[in-house]
C-alpha cells in the first residue's frame, strides 16, 4: 500500500540555522507534491507545491525538492527564525485520475533562540 | 474573504448520538474536501466533492460516516451512530482549480479551522 514518511522525532535546531525536513514515498509515483505547516490548534496552511519535472523549488526561505528516483522530497528553511516552529506535513498526489493528496504524520519542528 | 468556515468548533457527545459537522468553503471553490486527524493516523482524506458531486468517497470509514453537498456553499458530514473511536479532529478544505486553469493551477487547499469531536 501507499506509504508517505516523515521524520516522527521533532526536529530541534538553534536559530539562524539551516533545518531538513525528509518525507520518504514507497510503492507510489506521485506528479505533484505539496508541502504544508499546521500550528496546534489550527488546519494546515499551504507553503509550497513542486512537480514531477521541477528539481526544485523557491519562497522566500524556503526550498523544496523532490527526486522521483529516490523517491524522496526534502524541504528546507534557511535562516531558521523561533516563529518556524510548527508541523510540517508533506502531501504527494499522483498526476491523472484524481486529486486525491495523502498526507504524512508531519515533522515537528522547534527553532530555538 | 473569511476563509473556510466550520462549525461547531468543538462536540462533545455520547457513543449512539447523532453528529453533524458543517462546513462552508471559499466561495467559488469548486472542490471541497473532509479530512480527520489523529495522532495515530495523521491527517487522513475521507471524502472529496467537485461541484457538489462526490468523487472519491473511499477514506470513509464505514457506513455510519455519510457526507453531503446540497450546494456550492455548504457541506455536512454526519455520523451515525458515534463511536468513541470517532474521537477526532476532522478538516474541511476548498479548492479551486477551475475550468481553464491547465498545468498552472496551484492546487493550493485552504483548511478550515477544524472541529474537534469527542465521542465519550
Amino acid at each position: 500500500s501507499q506509504k508517505i514518511e516523515q521524520n516522527s522525532e521533532a526536529l530541534n535546531i538553534q536559530e539562524g540555522k539551516t533545518a531538513t525536513l525528509t518525507c520518504n514515498y514507497t510503492n507510489y509515483s506521485p506528479a505533484y507534491l505539496q508541502w504544508y505547516r499546521q500550528d496546534p490548534g489550527r488546519g494546515p496552511v499551504f507553503l509550497l507545491l513542486i512537480r514531477e519535472n521541477e528539481k526544485e523549488k523557491r519562497k522566500e526561505r524556503l526550498k523544496v525538492t523532490f527526486d522521483t528516483t529516490l523517491k524522496q522530497s526534502l524541504f528546507h528553511i534557511t535562516a531558521s527564525q523561533p516563529a518556524d516552529s510548527a508541523t510540517y506535513l508533506c502531501a504527494p498526489r499522483r498526476g491523472s485520475g484524481t486529486y486525491k493528496y495523502i498526507f504524512g504524520t508531519g515533522t515537528r519542528l522547534k527553532v530555538l533562540a | 474573504d473569511a476563509g473556510v468556515i466550520q462549525s461547531p468548533r468543538h462536540e462533545v457527545t455520547e457513543m449512539g448520538q447523532e453528529v453533524t459537522l458543517r462546513c462552508k468553503p471559499i466561495s467559488g471553490h469548486d472542490y471541497l474536501f473532509w479530512y480527520r486527524q489523529t495522532m495515530m493516523r495523521g491527517l487522513e482524506l475521507l471524502i472529496y466533492f467537485n461541484n457538489n458531486v462526490p468523487i472519491d468517497d473511499s477514506g470513509m470509514p464505514e457506513d455510519r460516516f455519510s457526507a453531503k453537498m446540497p450546494n456550492a456553499s455548504f457541506s455536512t458530514l454526519k455520523i451515525q451512530p458515534s463511536e468513541p473511536r470517532d474521537s477526532a479532529v476532522y478538516f474541511c478544505a476548498s479548492s479551486s482549480r477551475g475550468r481553464n486553469s491547465g498545468p498552472l493551477y496551484t492546487d493550493t487547499q485552504y483548511f478550515g479551522p477544524g472541529t474537534r469531536l469527542t465521542v465519550l
